[in-house]
């Protein structure tokens, strides 16, 4: 069975950065795509983007392209998101979420910004 | 970027009835391969988003046969046979044919 394992809360303050992880178990990473999305309080799902781990190839969604960073580590079979210069529309819920149809899910990590 | 559009749900929908959601693309998600690249999820209170749907109409692993998935290259619809409590939460359609991957706002299902 796959799992991904996502790290706990974070709370950080304006201007600082956090950095997420997902762990997978029972699935080689290098054979698939990872995909990050974020669910803003009483909001819906948004794409945040994906990386190849196999290569480290990343596509961002464009409001995302100066704010997220993914990377991956394969031996560990863990990806990475960084969020940069937090700001408090940030909060949310980021998800990891594997494979191109995402049919599988970490629980999900909370971020809260504050001061 | 392709824009998702759902309807919404005659809430609360009685257990036992059937349900359908509907979802529109602003392209066709019609892939010269004979592909739909059009997924749906159920997101329940408090969990993450799960699969139910791939290719506009495969069921994902372990999905109960009630669920079924139909539509064309722009029009699609989740139809739920006798809706049952665990359905209750939030769907959402999610086209996978271009970057950026998009959602659709999402389709409140409530039971009555």
């Amino acid at each position: 069975e796959v799992q991904l394992q996502q790290s706990g809360a974070e709370l950080g303050k304006p201007g600082t950065s956090v950095k997420l992880s997902c762990k997978v178990s029972g699935y080689n990473i290098r054979n698939t795509y990872m995909h990050w999305v974020n669910q803003r309080p009483g909001k819906g799902l948004e794409w945040i983007g994906r990386i190849d781990p196999a290569n480290g190839n990343t596509i961002y969604a464009e409001k995302f392209k100066s704010k997220a960073t993914l990377t991956a580590d394969t031996s560990s079979n863990t990806a990475y998101m960084q969020l940069s210069q937090l700001k408090s529309d940030d909060t949310a819920i980021y998800f990891c979420a594997l494979h191109n149809v995402m049919d599988a899910w970490g629980q999900g990590a909370s971020v809260t910004v504050s001061s | 970027d392709i824009v998702m559009t759902q309807g919404a749900l005659p809430n609360p929908v009685p257990s036992g009835e059937s349900a359908s959601i509907t979802c529109q693309s602003s392209k066709s998600l019609l892939h010269s391969n004979g592909k739909t690249y059009l997924n749906w999820y159920l997101q329940r209170p408090g969990q993450s988003p799960q699969l139910l749907i791939y290719w506009m109409s495969t069921r994902a692993s372990g999905v109960s046969d009630r669920f079924s998935g139909s539509g064309s290259g722009t029009d699609f619809t989740l139809k739920i046979s006798s809706v049952e409590a665990e359905d209750v939460g939030v769907y959402y359609c999610q086209q996978f044919l271009e970057y950026p991957r998009t959602f659709g706002g999402g389709t409140k299902l409530e039971l009555k």
